[in-house]
């Protein structure tokens, strides 16, 4: 059973502060990583993907990747109120093979 | 580019009915991927369609099927209603077979009494 783990949460951080989310993967052959953003009622949006150990920078969002470990993260730089929301990372092993998501955690920016 | 659309956006249905979900993917979309997401669960996926075919299936009982049309709109249904199908169906495109990026749709809201 191919599993992605990520804390629940509630992550809470301050205005401004740097917000890092985490997530591991059993699947040792994994070879695609994203992270989707879901507000309250709303559906997933996809917010990364990274395929290559170390980080990838989009604006205020850094992902690092570290097959190794079988570690995700998502780093998100001057947080704001409009951050919060539920975080999902999802892992892809070959093309043939569904993505498989994380429960997500929850992220609360406090103004 | 419009995104994703699903329809209908809520549903409401008894035990035992059966019910038929629609999803039209981004033009240009071919790969069409179902997902059902409840609080418990998360995100829990359901099939893939890519050019009318099933290309991977979920471990959900045979109650829950689909299919793709000729165009990459896809349906899915679900017979026989449970009460713990009550969930948000969401539909997913990406570019091709084995694209890595998917883009969801708004979902379906299914309340099942």
């Amino acid at each position: 059973q191919k599993e992605v783990e990520q804390n629940s949460g509630p992550l809470s951080v301050p205005e401004g502060a740097i917000a890092s989310l985490n997530c591991t993967y059993s699947d040792r052959v994994s070879q695609s990583f994203f992270w989707y953003r879901q507000y309250s009622g709303k559906s997933p949006e996809l917010i990364m993907s990274i395929y290559s150990n170390g980080d990838k920078e989009d604006g205020r969002f850094t992902a690092q990747l570290n097959k190794a470990s079988q570690y995700v993260s998502l780093l998100i730089r001057d947080s704001q109120p409009s951050d919060s929301a539920t975080y999902l990372c999802a892992v892809k092993a070959s093309g043939n093979t569904p993505l498989v998501f994380g429960k997500g955690t929850r992220l609360s920016v406090i103004a | 580019k419009a995104g994703v659309t699903q329809t209908p956006r809520y549903l409401i249905k008894t035990r035992g009915q059966q019910v038929t979900l629609s999803c039209s993917p981004i033009s240009g979309h071919r790969s069409v991927s179902w997902y059902q997401q409840t609080p418990g669960q998360g995100l829990q996926f359901l099939f893939e369609y890519f050019s009318e075919t099933q290309r991977n299936k979920g471990n959900f009982p045979g109650r829950f099927s689909g299919r793709q049309f000729s165009n990459s709109r896809s349906e899915m249904n679900v017979s026989t209603l449970e009460l713990g199908d009550s969930a948000l169906y969401l539909c997913a495109s990406s570019l091709d077979a084995g694209w890595n990026e998917q883009f969801f749709g708004p979902g379906t809201r299914l309340t099942v009494l």
